[in-house]
């Protein structure tokens, strides 16, 4: 059965400190990883999306990363903001049109 | 500005009731879809559309029924809600039908409905 499981479920840092969300997949085949960001009562965006070859991938504070073999992706944050509080979906692509959402790490950002 | 809408936003109503949610998007795109989420469930699939006239079921189609009669626009129809079907639903859209999941899905803001 097609999973993905994210870790922590919740994490609440201060300001200006880094932190690494964690995505583990059994999807198969593999197609793409999606790092989407939701804030409270929106809908979920795009942060960056990690093919089969990609290791590494930023924008701007976000930086993801894929390791195909072992089934894990991390998205770090660098220099976390009060606005970076929100939950952040990992989603993987597998067979044709099959798409796998985790639960989400939802991140509070504190003063 | 590009964006896909939905109406209502929150919504109320009673067992069996029908209603319909809409959804609309203004990117030209072919791939339509919806969505609701639970706490502690995450996004789960219900209808998604590949173009005009061509919808197919995704992870949890019971109690729901869709149309796609023109591009833009992609309702979802609870012909008879029920209580377990009270969720936050998204509408998503993204081009290219093809390989649509590989590009970018771009959700709608929510339609919160509780079914009493």
């Amino acid at each position: 059965k097609n999973q993905v499981e994210q870790s922590p479920q919740s994490l609440i840092i201060l300001e200006g400190k880094n932190c690494t969300l964690q995505c583990n997949y059994t999807v198969s085949p593999f197609s793409n990883l999606r790092w989407y960001k939701q804030d409270t009562g929106r809908g979920p965006v795009s942060l960056t999306i990690m093919t089969f070859s990609e290791n590494t991938k930023s924008n701007g504070r976000y930086t993801a990363t894929l390791d195909a073999d072992t089934k894990q992706s991390s998205l770090h944050i660098t220099a976390s903001q009060l606005s970076d509080s929100a939950s952040y979906i990992c989603v993987v692509r597998g067979g044709y049109q099959k798409v796998t959402f985790g639960i989400g790490t939802k991140l509070q950002v504190i003063p | 500005e590009a964006q896909v809408t939905q109406n209502p936003r929150y919504l109320i109503t009673v067992t069996g009731k029908k209603l319909t949610v809409t959804c609309s998007q203004n990117m030209n795109h072919e791939y339509m879809s919806w969505y609701r989420q639970d706490p502690g469930l995450g996004l789960r699939q219900i209808y998604y559309s590949m173009n005009v006239e061509v919808t197919d079921k995704g992870d949890v189609p019971e109690g729901y029924k869709v149309s796609r009669k023109e591009k833009r626009n992609f309702p979802l129809i609870l012909e008879s809600p029920s209580p377990n079907q009270t969720s936050l639903y998204f509408c998503a859209s993204s081009r290219s039908r093809d390989r649509a999941l590989s590009y970018e899905q771009y959700f709608g803001p929510g339609t919160r409905l509780t079914v009493t």
